[in-house]
């Protein structure tokens, strides 16, 4: 199963809403995880079964989405966004999709 | 505290082989699936290896599947990655993580181990 991201890169200013998208080649049904990879650092798992946030994630991180299609929203970035963000299908082996970089504009 | 401590990598000629281990503390070991993934330098992550609690069951990805093994001593909290036939594209910093449950993502992580394969 491939997953596609897009955008590649999403420029926004803190306050704004950021949007993410995983697309999944065939259904996943429900098993898709959303990670956090900062500079240096591993991933932090973020959301698991597609909405349930993981433990201490706030809640301006809210994941949706079944089937092949998935999207991550941060409703108002903080400073601390800005970072890489990976998901992940559980369904069929395990893969990555190649990641969305949430920059400052 | 969940703790995941990788080491074993470095620099490996092309050919070559490399152990990777991962200890782990602070959880009930022997109870959850343990994974490895890795990441090329600049690069996305990639899915290596998976291992079931018991270790009964493994699971490879395509590029390392006959090269690499995945396995565990539930006995000494520690998982290992055996590498073999090194090449140039399995440069990458090696994380081991933790499964959240079976079949749930991965909930903790290492700090990771660098392998480099180069003459």
């Amino acid at each position: 199963i491939v997953l596609t991201q897009s955008p590649a890169t999403l420029s926004l200013s803190p306050g704004e809403r950021a949007t993410l998208s995983c697309r999944a080649s065939q259904s996943v049904g429900s098993s898709l995880a959303w990670y956090q990879q900062k500079p240096g650092q591993p991933p932090r798992l973020l959301i698991s079964d597609a909405s349930n946030r993981a433990t201490g994630i706030p809640a301006r991180f809210s994941g949706s989405g079944s089937g092949t299609d998935f999207s991550l929203t941060i409703s108002s970035l903080e400073p601390e966004d800005f970072a890489i963000y990976y998901c992940q299908q559980r369904s069929t082996g395990w893969t990555f999709g190649q990641g969305t970089k949430v920059e400052i504009k | 505290e969940v703790q995941l401590l990788e080491s074993g990598g470095g620099l490996v000629q092309p050919g070559g082989s490399l152990r990777l281990s991962c200890v782990a503390s602070g959880f009930a070991f022997g109870n959850y699936g343990m994974n490895w993934v890795r990441q090329a330098p600049g690069k996305g992550l990639e899915w290596v290896s998976a291992l079931s609690s018991g270790g009964e069951r493994t699971y490879h990805a395509g590029p390392v599947r006959g090269r690499f093994t995945i396995s565990r001593d539930n006995s000494k909290n520690t998982l290992y990655l055996q590498m073999n036939s090194l090449t140039a594209e399995d440069t990458a910093v090696y994380y081991c993580a933790k499964e959240g449950g079976s079949g749930k993502p991965y909930d903790y992580w290492g700090q990771g181990t660098l392998v480099t394969v180069s003459s």
